[in-house]
């Protein structure tokens, strides 16, 4: 597709459910982002993809959560044991990933209520 | 660290009037600069962006920003606000010392506009 497409755009699961939410990156952006996104917090790093390799995890909260990316392309991001504090939209974006800073391509996000 | 700070989590201005949004950062090394948009129910686009050069950076939907090292500012500023710039405005600073083209956000300021 011409963006970065995440589903399921809208996720509502009890408390102590795993969840899997699913990024389809621009093609040809070897470079990808996890973000969470919380009322009144700003955007959250959780974790980034140079190709399937994640240099990055700094971010993830706790050991509950999870991402793989496969075949340079399409990541999943996993949340085991959801608990309600997990609540929050999560964004994803992407980019060429090459030299300087650049411009994220964000999809329209994921948004997790946990009952 | 890169860090943002957005003073004023709220602004409300009337149409027609000046839109001034304020973004301060801190940087050890020469930043680049970004400031965001998203509007409800989207994903976030890019409105413009400082790396080097003229300090006076020209956005998308006639917004511009001015990078001032002296005073570790980039705020965002349009003449005249229009009923279609209410959403909310982002902050960020590329992450050095991180991944390699994370940012690191602020915490939002939501723009409203008033007939």
């Amino acid at each position: 597709g011409a963006g970065v497409s995440q589903s399921p755009s809208n996720k509502v699961t009890e408390k102590g459910k795993d969840v899997e939410l699913r990024c389809d990156p621009i093609s040809g952006h070897t470079a990808l982002y996890w973000y969470r996104q919380s009322l009144g917090q700003g955007l959250e790093f959780l974790i980034y993809f140079q190709g399937n390799s994640a240099p990055d995890k700094s971010g993830l909260p706790s050991d509950r959560f999870s991402a793989e990316r496969t075949g340079g392309s399409v990541s999943t991001l996993t949340i085991q044991r959801t608990q309600q504090e997990d609540s929050a939209v999560y964004l994803c974006a992407s980019s060429l990933g090459q030299g300087l800073p650049g411009e994220l391509f964000f999809g329209e996000g994921s948004r997790l209520t946990v009952l | 660290a890169q860090s943002v700070t957005q003073l004023g989590s709220h602004v409300s201005v009337s149409e027609g009037a000046l839109v001034l949004l304020r973004c301060n950062y801190s940087s050890s090394v020469p930043p680049y600069l970004f400031w965001y948009v998203q509007y409800p129910n989207q994903g976030l686009q890019l409105l413009l962006k400082y790396t080097t050069g003229a300090t006076l950076v020209k956005g998308i939907n006639g917004f511009e920003a001015e990078f001032k090292k002296s005073e570790t500012s980039f705020h965002l500023t349009k003449p005249s606000a229009h009923m279609s710039d209410a959403a909310e405005y982002f902050c960020a600073v590329s992450d050095y010392g991180g991944s390699q083209g994370n940012l690191i956000f602020g915490k939002g300021t939501k723009l409203s506009v008033k007939p």
